[in-house]
């Protein structure tokens, strides 16, 4: 079936700009994760949601990152004022449902690039 | 987030030998244990998980978890060229699965 999928799948912003990031979970999936990747690191969480609930959002890095998955299915990333340090790929994954047992799934990311 | 650690890389393996990979992890109270596979330029791919202590095989991967250590290894026996990638271990707390840096595995044919 169809994996996780990202749009775009790079964005090229100048720094102070707005950006959104959408997330299309696996079909079924109820829970769904948003982390960032620097170069050399591993995957850093930001946010994940159970339905349309953010049920953690405590890796968001500052008020400028916001999240929302207003029908429990896709999810938008938005960031304001975007700056150089916001730099990455943003990876969204999805699992069947939350609880220790179930696998997380990545999407193939979105390369952020602030100039 | 919770601390976890990898062995540093890269590693480099000749084709058909055993690639070991080890990882530590500070959370005492994790209980789902992740290895996921990245190529270069790609998205990270999960290649097992594992929740009890012991060892869990799935063709030429085998993981090993010892909670009493906090240690999760994976092991590659066979190793071929398409293993090359760089392999993330990931521990879940809360849900959320925290990161090592991953190490660079290269075999070399």
């Amino acid at each position: 079936g169809a994996g996780v999928s990202q749009t775009p799948s790079n964005k090229v912003t100048e720094k102070g700009k707005y950006v959104e990031l959408r997330c299309d979970p696996i079909s079924g999936h109820t829970a769904l994760y948003w982390y960032r990747q620097s170069l050399g690191q591993g995957p850093e969480f930001l946010i994940y949601f159970q339905g349309t609930g953010a049920a953690d959002d405590s890796g968001l890095p500052n008020d400028r990152f916001f999240a929302v998955r207003p029908e429990g299915s896709v999810s938008t990333l938005k960031i304001q004022r975007t700056e150089r340090g916001d730099s990455a790929v943003y990876l969204c994954a999805s699992s069947l449902n939350l609880g220790q047992a179930y696998e997380q799934y990545f999407g193939p990311g979105t390369r952020l690039t602030v100039t | 987030q919770k601390e976890v650690e990898q062995n540093s890389g890269p590693l480099s393996v000749p084709e058909g030998a055993i690639a070991s990979l080890n990882c530590t992890y500070s959370d005492r109270v994790s209980q789902s244990f992740f290895w996921y596979r990245q190529y270069s330029g790609k998205s990270p791919e999960l290649i097992m998980s594992i929740y009890s202590n012991g060892d869990k095989e799935d063709g030429r991967f085998t993981a090993q978890l010892n909670k009493a250590s906090q240690y999760v290894s994976l092991l590659i026996r066979d190793s071929q060229p398409s293993d090359s990638a760089t392999y993330l271990c990931a521990v879940k707390s809360d849900y959320k699965l925290s990161f090592g840096a991953g190490t660079t595995v290269t075999v070399r044919a």
